[in-house]
Formats: structure tokens, sequence, C-alpha cells
């Protein structure tokens, strides 16, 4: 079982302010890393999946980077907007290990 | 398309009762998997299927038992309910690196 932990565990971040949270997971034998976006009451939604070392994803205002050789991701929200309130979950290896979450809430 | 779906969306048991949640896809999605979440952490696997008729363990899977009945399909059996597997049960399809996430089943345990 990996060891795959988020942080922050919660956030609150005031609208059109930028911010970015980590995930951190074992350097070796990586396979892949997953980002996926929770709301409330839904399922969660793949943002971003990352193999590549240096590998930078974008999606909109949210963006990803992945540092395979020392086990982390980043993921950043640009002018951050109330609809941005969500978890965000990353996951690794090939049979998705879940990490805690970060708990976004932007405030208008 | 209408993805993954699951049922009960909702369900209720006392101690020691039994129930099967079932998923379907209708991806043509060779792997499946069910998780549970709780409160605080994040996801947890409890079996996942690689391709039909093949089964495997996760993280956490005392207490359950599964099926891959065909390609579409995949569910998942709790024999003797108890208090501990109050949660809510997600069930997930994929292909190479992505999964796709059914609405979930809210269970409570009594």
């Amino acid at each position: 079982i990996l060891n795959v932990e988020q942080s922050p565990q919660s956030l609150h971040v005031q609208e059109g302010d930028s911010t970015n949270f980590t995930c951190s997971f074992p350097s070796s034998n990586f396979y892949a890393l997953h980002w996926y976006r929770w709301e409330t009451a839904k399922s969660p939604e793949a943002l971003f999946v990352m193999t590549l070392n240096g590998d930078e994803k974008k999606k909109g205002r949210i963006s990803a980077t992945l540092n395979t050789k020392e086990g982390y991701s980043y993921l950043y929200i640009k002018g951050s907007q109330p609809e941005d309130s969500a978890t965000y979950l990353c996951a690794a290896g090939n049979k998705l290990t879940f990490g805690g979450g970060t708990r976004v809430l932007v405030k208008p | 398309n209408a993805g993954v779906t699951q049922t009960p969306k909702f369900q209720v048991l006392k101690t020691g009762q039994s129930m099967t949640l079932q998923c379907a896809q209708d991806m043509n999605h060779n792997s499946m998997y069910w998780y549970r979440q709780d409160p605080g952490m994040g996801l947890r696997l409890i079996y996942y299927s690689a391709s039909e008729g093949t089964t495997d363990k996760g993280e956490v899977p005392n207490g359950y038992n599964v099926s891959r009945l065909n390609k579409r399909e995949f569910s998942l059996r709790l024999e003797s309910a108890a208090p501990s597997q109050t949660s809510v049960y997600f069930c997930a399809s994929g292909r190479l690196n992505e999964q796709f996430f059914g609405p979930g089943t809210r269970l409570t345990v009594l």
C-alpha cells in the first residue's frame, strides 16, 4: 500500500487569490499521478493524469506539476472563484492509492 | 452513455444483515473498482477487477466480497454488515490511466 499524503487538509482562499497545495508520494517505482476534483454530493471528476517527471498540465485556471524524483506534485489554482470550492484528491500507483484530499473553500 | 451507475443510492441496514451493492458501466472498460470514502480518509480501495473473471483485494477488503459478473457489472457484497461499514461506497471503471466514478451509495449500518 502506497503512502500518499496531501497538505494542507483544508484551505480558505479569498476570491481572486491564487493558491496551491501538495501531494507527496513514494518516488520509487513511480507509475502515474492523478488529480481529481470532488464537489460535495457528486462523484470525483478527473482533472489530470501525469506520468513524466517535469510534466506540467493545465486546464483553464488550474494547473499541476510533477516531480517524480522527489515524489511530489503541486496543484495550482489561479484567480480562485467560488466555483473552485471542492475537495482536490491526488492518487498514485497502478491501483490508485488516494491521499486524504485538500478541501478548498473560496470565499466571495 | 450512462457511464458508471450504482444502485441503490441510499441504504440503511441493521447489524448482521447482508446486502449487495450493484455497479455497471457502459464504457467497455476492462478494469472496475470499489472504494469506500470516510471523513478525513479520502478514498480507500476495497477490491478491484482488472478484467472479466478476475478480482483482487485492495487496501481494506475485510468484510466484503465481490463478483465480476461480466465485463459491465461488478458487485460488492456485505455478508454480515457491521457499524464500521457505514460509509459512502464508490464504484469506478477505467482504462489505461483514467478512472470514471459512479454517483456513490450511502450506506448506514445501525
